[in-house]
């Protein structure tokens, strides 16, 4: 069954800081690939996403992800973090030819210190 | 912009007691999913439905039922409440994904405790 791991619960970082979130996921087809946020008391909202092509993915609030197949990762990534990045981030995956199901990863919860 | 609606962000609810959650999208997607989202454990899928009147089970289907009468509204029902459902609830939708790369709209979700 495909799976996804994010390595890492809590992230910490100061602000202007490098950030990154690492995901693999676990199958011999490349799936379709997410990165969604979520701040507090809120749903889940859309990062970026990989689906084929290029496979350095820009996402919005300057973030981007790169689809490393030889690794089978998603890493996301954001090269100055700003205090507004404080949330919990989610890797998801959906197989290709998959009904529309999506499975997440456990998340990541960063933090940004001033 | 989809918008995916939860009609409650707080529920406190007694064991025992049924408990209806509703979800209600606006851009007449096929499929529509609830997800339960625990602390560590991430989102893990309780049921979906790709069309009106049909629904499947997903990781954890135990303890809920689901209901689909109308496309856009997709109902949650925990038959009779126990204090391991206390968790946040969410709901999403997204375009027919057979094959394709739609993403999963959000609900900003119900956080539900039950005591």
């Amino acid at each position: 069954a495909q799976s996804v791991t994010q390595l890492g619960s809590h992230v910490s970082v100061s602000e202007g800081a490098l950030v990154l979130l690492r995901c693999n996921y676990s199958s011999s087809v490349p799936p379709y690939l997410f990165w969604y946020v979520q701040y507090p008391n809120q749903g889940l909202q859309l990062l970026l996403k990989y689906t084929t092509g290029a496979t350095l993915v820009k996402g919005i609030n300057g973030f981007e992800a790169e689809f490393k197949k030889s690794e089978t990762s998603f890493h996301l990534t954001k090269p100055s973090a700003h205090m507004s990045d404080a949330a919990e981030y989610f890797c998801a995956v959906r197989s290709r030819g998959s009904q529309g199901n999506l499975i997440f990863g456990k998340g990541t919860k960063l933090s940004v210190k001033p | 912009d989809v918008k995916v609606t939860q009609s409650s962000r707080y529920l406190v609810k007694r064991t025992g007691e049924k408990v209806f959650l509703e979800c209600v999208q606006d851009m007449d997607h096929e499929n529509m999913f609830w997800y339960r989202q625990d602390p560590g454990l991430g989102l893990r899928l309780i049921y979906f439905s790709y069309d009106v009147k049909m629904k499947e089970k997903g990781d954890i289907p135990e303890g809920y039922s689901v209901s689909r009468e109308k496309k856009e509204r997709f109902s949650l029902i925990l038959e009779s409440a126990s204090t391991n459902q206390t968790s946040m609830y969410l709901c999403a939708s997204s375009p027919n994904g057979l094959g394709k790369n739609s993403p999963l709209h959000f609900g900003n979700g119900t956080r539900l405790t039950v005591t």
